[in-house]
């Protein structure tokens, strides 16, 4: 069955240093490939998403999530922290041809001033 | 534009108390899907619906049923609450899959059972 790791449930990173928060995924054909962020209290929203274009995904916010085949990978990253972007983020993916998605289980970023 | 909207966003319940969680969408989407989040564990889906009048079981069916009233609803009912149930519910929609749409979601609807 498809799988979502993330790897590091807490990732702590200074103001203005580089953010890198990592997603790999288990299946032989590439999926979809999501990252969503979640604020307190709030739903998820969507950062980007991978659907077999370019491999190296603009979001909103200055994110970007680079996709590798060979590495079954979909890593996050952001040049610059920002204190806004303390968050939770989730990677997610959707086999092609199915109608579900698949969470990992999530990486609290925490942004030190 | 609304979007995804849930109702109660707040719930407490008793140890085998029943009740139904509303989600109503206004973006015409045709697949709406139920999670529930927990820590450390992310989301995981309850039930999902294609388009109108299917549903799916998804990862942790149990305890729960769903109806897919019409385009726009999709609720989430618990027949018979346990403490395990206690979580945050979120529901989310999508475009037609076929068009690699993302899922929108809802504010969540945080449930404690007693």
């Amino acid at each position: 069955a498809q799988s979502v790791t993330q790897l590091g449930s807490h990732v702590s990173v200074s103001e203005g240093a580089l953010v890198l928060l990592r997603c790999n995924y288990s299946s032989s054909v590439p999926p979809y490939l999501f990252w969503y962020v979640q604020y307190p209290n709030q739903g998820l929203q969507l950062l980007l998403k991978y659907t077999s274009a370019a491999t190296l995904v603009k979001g909103i916010n200055g994110f970007e999530a680079e996709f590798k085949k060979s590495e079954t990978s979909f890593h996050l990253t952001k040049p610059s922290a920002h204190m806004s972007d303390a968050a939770e983020y989730f990677c997610a993916v959707r086999p092609r041809g199915t109608y579900k998605y698949i969470f990992g289980t999530g990486t609290r970023l925490k942004v030190l001033a | 534009n609304a979007g995804v909207t849930q109702t109660p966003k707040f719930q407490v319940l008793k140890t085998g108390q029943s009740m139904t969680l509303q989600c109503a969408q206004d973006m015409n989407h045709n697949s709406m899907y139920w999670y529930r989040q927990d820590p450390g564990m992310g989301l995981r889906l309850i039930y999902y619906s294609a388009s109108e009048g299917t549903t799916d079981k998804g990862e942790v069916p149990n305890g729960y049923n769903v109806s897919r009233l019409n385009k726009r609803e999709f609720s989430l009912r618990l027949e018979s609450a346990a403490p395990s149930q206690t979580s945050v519910y979120f529901c989310a929609s999508s475009e037609e899959p076929a068009n690699t749409g993302e899922l929108f979601f809802g504010e969540g609807s945080r449930l404690t059972v007693l």
